[in-house]
């Protein structure tokens, strides 16, 4: 049950900026934090951007997250061809009683 | 090195059951809430359930609530899922995470789970 809405695809030349956005409700980005996960089909997903903003240790400066009322967004700047993935938005639910995911993003560099 | 193992997965025909166990290591295995969270082929990713430090909470998904049961060791540093009543729709790589909302997030490399005849 995807009730985070992400646009499918985005792309950019390499040392473009793209911006993903991630929309949702009260329950959930309005009222909880937001996660960002990069994905490589195959691979364990890695955490990229906790609690809206917040990067762990190890991941760039070129990720930054932000977030208005009931929508995220997650931008890559410097955009490199190891950015290559699926990118998902993450958000705990209060009225479904869980996490739910976005519908996830494909990010190409062109 | 924070490692997490998922092991079970199978190829089961509709209706039958499966426990898939994940293996943790390199952290203390009782200070976190623990997740499955599924993906199937084509698809994003599902969050499954969860499971408090203590096991003493957990939350489901709704389309696996009264099939699917969250459980774990902390003697074992083992987190299990079994599943009953298998559908086809269950079908998909089912992954291990850690403390999937806090920046201390980390998932293992997930195993396959097949349901068809």
């Amino acid at each position: 049950q995807s009730v985070l809405t992400q646009p499918p695809s985005a792309s950019g030349a390499p040392g473009q900026r793209v911006t993903i956005s991630c929309s949702g409700s009260s329950s959930n980005i309005g009222s909880n934090a937001v996660f960002w996960y990069h994905h490589l089909p195959g691979t364990a997903p890695k955490l990229l951007l906790y609690s809206h903003n917040q990067r762990p240790s190890g991941v760039p400066d070129r990720f930054s997250g932000s977030k208005s009322g009931t929508s995220a967004s997650l931008a890559i700047s410097g955009l490199q061809s190891e950015d290559e993935a699926d990118y998902y938005c993450v958000a705990w639910d209060d009225s479904l009683n869980g996490y739910v995911f976005g519908t996830g993003t494909k990010v190409s560099v062109l | 090195e924070v490692q997490l193992v998922e092991s079970g997965g199978a190829l089961v025909q509709p209706g039958g059951s499966l426990r898939l166990s994940c293996a943790a290591s390199g952290f203390t295995f009782n200070t976190y809430w623990m997740h499955w969270v599924r993906q199937a082929p084509g698809k994003g990713l599902e969050w499954v359930a969860n499971i408090k430090q203590d096991g003493s909470v957990k939350f489901y998904v709704d389309s696996v609530k009264g099939r699917f049961t969250i459980s774990r060791d902390n003697a074992k540093n083992s987190l299990y899922l079994q599943m009953n009543s298998l559908r086809a729709e269950d079908t998909a790589v089912y992954y291990c995470a850690r403390a999937l909302g806090s920046g201390d997030g980390f998932w293992g490399q997930g195993t396959l789970v097949t349901v068809s005849s």
